[in-house]
């Protein structure tokens, strides 16, 4: 069964401190792996998404993400956070067996102190 | 051009009652996905529609929940004699299925905040 993990409730940073949100991820088949982030009173918007091809992918609002496929891993990162990124953060899988079910994580608040 | 609505907004309903929630995805996306996200949780899969037919109805978590999207355009979320226990925000998604197949990414509503009573 597909499966999303997101071990971090919440994650603290600085501005202008690199940023990492974690999330794991089980499924059959090669995933499809997205990011999607929901400020307060707005709805859930797309960042990012990894399909094939080359490990790291870069997203919107200067976010990237990498995939580690020995890890199972899809890790969000930015160089330097905004006090504007803060807000909740998750991360969702698509498995690799013909289906459109998409499996979101927990999420994870991101809070980035001025 | 216009984004996912969703109507109501807010519902607020009595135990036991039946409620419609109803969703208008962007013009063209021929995929349409339910979710329910809970207090402190992700969403939750409920349902996915690909043109008019429900290709994967999987989530839906017992035979009081329904959904129909009869013209592959709009579609309506049905419960049935509502519990306590079905308090949460609705959520409704679309995407464009020919532009990217299985790696498209969705475009959410708002959400409906349905609470029972």
């Amino acid at each position: 069964a597909q499966s999303v993990a997101q071990p971090e409730d919440q994650v603290n940073v600085a501005e202008g401190n690199p940023l990492t949100v974690k999330c794991t991820y089980s499924v059959s088949g090669n995933p499809y792996l997205f990011w999607y982030v929901q400020y307060p009173n707005r709805g859930l918007q797309f960042l990012l998404k990894y399909i094939t091809g080359d490990n790291l992918v870069k997203g919107s609002y200067g976010f990237e993400a990498e995939f580690n496929k020995s890890q199972t891993s899809f890790h969000l990162k930015k160089p330097s956070a905004l006090v504007s990124d803060s807000a909740l953060y998750f991360c969702a899988v698509r498995d690799g067996t013909g289906g459109f079910k998409t499996i979101f994580g927990a999420g994870t608040r991101l809070f980035v102190k001025a | 051009g216009a984004g996912v609505s969703q109507t109501p907004s807010n519902k607020v309903t009595e135990k036991g009652k039946y409620v419609e929630l109803r969703c208008d995805p962007i013009s063209g996306h021929t995929a349409l996905y339910w979710y329910r996200q809970s207090l402190g949780q992700g969403p939750e899969f409920l349902i996915y529609f690909q043109g008019t037919g429900a290709a994967d109805d999987s989530g839906l978590p017992n035979d009081r929940f329904f959904a129909v999207r009869p013209e592959g355009s709009v579609s309506t979320l049905k419960i049935q004699r509502t519990e306590r226990g079905d308090s949460a925000v609705y959520l409704c998604a679309s995407s464009s299925i020919p532009t990217s197949g299985r790696a498209s990414e969705q475009y959410f509503g708002p959400g409906t905040r349905l609470t029972v009573t």
